[in-house]
């Protein structure tokens, strides 16, 4: 497997607090893509972020990429108990589209 | 856009039967993805058209499985004599296809197959 054991993990938390999920690789890869998935549902996009961003936004959501260290991580601030799901990170390679994920993160999120 | 579909949504299949599952990429994605996804190995790579045309097939069980892409609207992933451990979600993805990772691939909803 790429992915360090630590990437595989559960998370439980009230609605409201904050949290950051954390995967490291072992491939090099300049892309990684953080996707979500709903129970019954497809993983959907999240955020993409590459090595020359190191850090990026959206709403509530900003995502992290070392490729130093080969790792990424994904923080939500304020959660919603919708935010409940399975967090996913991905490396991207950039000359096929191939997606090579990790082991993910189930989150809850209690209201 | 209605996004990548995919048919059925749970399949049933008894074992030693034949399993077909269908996607719809997107209008204007030329890169379509298929992977499975276990409790046990989690989201894994299958294969990969780009215009149709096989570009990686190296997570493909050597045996029993196959896809094709005949158009640019379809591709089916086929499992021939179903086995038990096959039962999983099988999830099919687009992409425009472009380098550069302008747009990683957007899912479809998955087919549940299940094998008794």
């Amino acid at each position: 497997s790429q992915w360090g054991e630590e990437n595989l993990q559960a998370l439980s938390i009230q609605e409201g607090e904050d949290v950051t999920m954390n995967c490291s690789y072992k491939t090099y890869t300049t892309v990684v893509q953080w996707y979500r998935q709903k129970s019954g549902k497809g993983p959907a996009q999240l955020i993409l972020i590459r090595s020359n961003e190191r850090e990026k936004r959206s709403g509530r959501l900003r995502a992290t990429l070392d490729t130093s260290s080969q790792s990424s991580s994904l923080s939500i601030t304020g959660t919603l108990a919708t935010d409940t799901a399975v967090y996913f990170c991905a490396t991207y390679n950039t000359n096929t589209g191939k997606l090579t994920f990790g082991d993910g993160t189930v989150l809850t999120v209690k209201p | 856009n209605a996004g990548v579909i995919q048919t059925p949504r749970h399949k049933v299949t008894g074992k030693g039967q034949e399993a077909t599952l269908w996607c719809e990429p997107i209008s204007g994605h030329s890169a379509v993805f298929w992977y499975r996804q276990t409790i046990v190995q989690g989201l894994e790579f299958l294969t990969y058209f780009r215009n149709q045309a096989p570009i990686d097939d190296s997570g493909m069980p050597k045996e029993r499985f196959s896809a094709q892409m005949p158009n640019q609207s379809h591709s089916t992933l086929k499992i021939q004599s179903t086995q038990p451990q096959d039962s999983a979600v099988y999830l099919c993805a687009s992409s425009l296809g472009g380098t550069g990772g302008n747009q990683a691939p957007l899912f479809g909803e998955g087919t549940r197959l299940s094998v008794l």
